[in-house]
């Protein structure tokens, strides 16, 4: 049973464009929320992270949206890129290092 | 940078063979993870250690032990293995007080015939 729940699986997005991608939680004890890019033929590498004492965090072009009462976050790619294309997977854990992981979406920006 | 390698991308094997996956981190990082990673289930947690010679159950342990003799090594073993462990398998470390970021290889390709 999956405790993060991550959608859309894929989504396709033209150059310039917003991806935005979704995740829910139940465990109310998670209290660090991390977001991983990985290409193909690669490990997940850490790309952004929020703890739910804050709504927002922005690092360039990706932000983190977390919503506390719904117990939702998502990430937000603004003007995406070829370079974006990838899978990216949010994750949640209650002692920062045992991560559980949404099931992924695969992202596509078109040139 | 740190730097996780993992023994092999590719490996085949035949179903009831025992099957020893290896990792090595160089950052001197007391935790260490195996997951494995399948299409439109994510990544799931089989076993991490957070010492040597220590070990603890992940979300998905049927199958798979693990061996942490030195620090920068950690093994995942699969007693026989099965088609149903035809997967992705990453191997990730951390240090204690680095919260959340961990570092991943690149992955073992496993298949199981």
């Amino acid at each position: 049973q999956q405790q993060v729940k991550q959608s859309p699986q894929s989504l396709i997005v033209q150059k310039g464009g917003i991806s935005i991608i979704n995740c829910a939680y139940e465990n109310t004890a998670f209290d660090y929320f991390p977001w991983y890019q990985q290409f193909p033929g690669k490990g997940p590498a850490l790309l952004i992270a929020i703890r739910p004492d804050v709504s927002e965090k922005k690092e360039g072009r990706f932000t983190i949206s977390f919503n506390k009462s719904a117990k939702q976050f998502s990430l937000h790619i603004m003007d995406s890129q070829p370079g974006d294309s990838a899978t990216y997977f949010c994750a949640a854990s209650t002692r920062g290092y045992k991560l559980s992981f949404g099931a992924g979406t695969t992202v596509t920006v078109r040139a | 940078d740190v730097k996780v390698t993992q023994s092999s991308r590719y490996l085949v094997k035949r179903t009831g063979e025992k099957v020893f996956l290896e990792c090595v981190q160089d950052m001197d990082h007391e935790n260490m993870f195996w997951y494995r990673q399948d299409p439109g289930l994510g990544l799931r947690l089989i076993y991490f250690s957070y010492d040597v010679k220590m070990k603890e159950k992940g979300d998905i342990p049927e199958g798979y032990s693990v061996s942490r003799e030195k620090k920068e090594r950690f093994s995942l073993i699969l007693e026989s293995a099965s088609t149903n462990q035809t997967s992705m398998y990453l191997c990730a470390s951390t240090t204690l007080g680095v919260v959340g970021k961990l570092f991943f290889g690149s992955g073992t390709q496993l298949s199981v015939l």
